[in-house]
């Protein structure tokens, strides 16, 4: 059974970046998706992006700017960085493991996937804060 | 973008009692790819339902989904004590991937 653990700095100051590494034990990090899901205090979730086993990722418009995705299969990790923290990206920070919805072409984006999210770490609070 | 609106934010129902959960998308779902999860406090989502119907494994039947294009709906049969939480939907037919804003089921 997969368990994912999601580790780094609780605090980050802002204008300065985050970084987020998820731990992936019981499964190889080659044979899934994986995406980042974050959720601020007292509300609900937002999805930030997935890394597609084969490589390429694709991100939410509304952080794609300011987001990277990459995976170490040397240590079976997932990470996450977000440069340009403010105290809006103050959440708790899920890695999950993705389940295949469909994929498709768009004429922007190349080829999308789309997923659920079959398992999830236990998350880890990052606050922005001077 | 799709958006999900769940409406009522809480549901206030006592054990044994049906709960009937909304789920609305701002245009139709491909694919029906509408997934539940259930959140309680302090803890990560956990999926109940995808593919609008199907449940995840381990999930106990008296939890079932239901709906299609825009409209779906999560039902639990008969509400035992450890189904009071938060539910949250999600859908996966196009990107980006959306959730809707949550029902909290509270006993009454």
């Amino acid at each position: 059974q997969v368990q994912l653990q999601e580790s780094g700095p609780g605090l980050v100051k802002p204008s300065e970046t985050l970084s987020l590494i998820c731990n992936v034990s019981g499964d190889s990090i080659s044979s899934y998706s994986w995406s980042w899901i974050r959720q601020p205090p007292g509300k609900g979730l937002e999805w930030i992006g997935y890394m597609y086993f084969r490589g390429n990722t694709n991100y939410n418009p509304s952080l794609q700017s300011r987001v990277t995705i990459s995976v170490d299969t040397s240590k079976n990790q997932l990470s996450l960085k977000l440069t340009s923290v403010t105290a809006a990206d103050t959440a708790v920070y899920y890695c999950a493991r993705a389940a295949p919805g469909k994929t498709y072409y768009d004429v922007s984006s190349g080829y999308l996937h789309t997923y659920y999210f079959e398992s999830w770490g236990q998350g880890t609070l990052v606050t922005v804060s001077s | 973008e799709i958006v999900l609106t769940q409406s009522p934010d809480t549901l206030s129902l006592s054990p044994g009692d049906r709960a009937t959960l909304p789920c609305r998308a701002s245009q139709s779902v491909d694919n029906n790819y509408l997934a539940w999860y259930q959140q309680k406090p302090g803890q990560a989502p956990r999926l109940l339902i995808h593919g609008a119907s199907r449940r995840a494994t381990g999930i106990p039947d008296r939890f079932s989904g239901s709906g299609s294009g825009t409209d779906f709906t999560l039902t639990i049969s008969r509400l035992e004590p450890e189904d009071f939480a938060v539910y949250y939907c999600q859908q996966y037919g196009t990107s980006p991937l959306t959730f809707g804003g949550g029902t909290k089921v509270e006993i009454k």
